[in-house]
């Protein structure tokens, strides 16, 4: 199984700022098959990325994500009101396994 | 528009059983791998189980294999989950996720609104 790290757990930032969100993994992995999620309180996941840094249909091109083999970071530009959420990272390659979570939160 | 219903959620008691169904529509549906993913309160997201378009094969994550069974019906645009001998800790809203495509490597794409699961006695 692959283990996804996810770090910080909680990141407290304001509107207008940069987040940079990390996601690490125990094993390679495979192709950078990593996609990132989005989940507001009450709602169902939304997918934001795919194969690492493509931009899913209808996100804002202030997400954007990078990375490769164990390394990988989610970066939102400007933070919008709206982008305060939950972030999850998955290895959908391989063990289908999800990160833990960073809430990104108002300061 | 893809649109995913879930249904057959409730309160069980430990060592019940349940059926979890999920309507698809808006995209044809054997061409897509589809998958469960569940969400305990207040905790992260876990991969359940997954199926390919074609139905021909099946996943199941350690922590429900012998228990639940993913299956699908390709004339009916529906999926489902049977649960047997359910767990307090599979208290969790249940997604119903359309993968990217029909088998792997695929992501999880379009995500319904879920259906809640809740085992106590």
């Amino acid at each position: 199984e692959n283990v996804l790290t996810q770090s910080p757990g909680t990141l407290s930032l304001s509107p207008g700022e940069r987040a940079t969100l990390s996601c690490r993994a125990s094993q390679s992995v495979t192709r950078n098959y990593l996609a990132w999620f989005q989940q507001k309180p009450g709602q169902a996941p939304r997918l934001l990325i795919y194969g690492a840094s493509n931009r899913a249909t209808g996100i804002a091109d202030r997400f954007s994500g990078s990375g490769s083999g164990t390394d990988f970071t989610l970066t939102i530009t400007r933070l919008e009101p709206e982008d305060f959420a939950m972030y999850y990272c998955q290895d959908y390659g391989s063990s289908r396994t999800f990160g833990q979570g960073t809430k990104v939160e108002i300061k | 528009e893809v649109q995913l219903l879930e249904s057959g959620g409730g309160l069980v008691q430990p060592g019940g059983s349940l059926r979890l169904s999920c309507a698809a529509s808006g995209f044809t549906f054997n061409d897509y791998a589809m998958s469960w993913v569940r969400q305990a309160p207040g905790m992260g997201l876990e991969w359940v189980a997954a199926i390919t378009g074609s139905g021909g094969d099946t996943y199941h994550a350690d922590s429900v294999k012998g228990r639940f069974t993913i299956s699908r019906d390709n004339s009916d645009n529906r999926l489902y989950l049977q649960m047997y001998s359910l767990r307090v800790e599979d208290t969790a809203i249940y997604y119903c996720v359309k993968g990217s495509s029909s088998s792997r490597p695929y992501y999880l794409h379009y995500w319904g609104q879920g259906t809640q699961v809740t085992v106590s006695s």
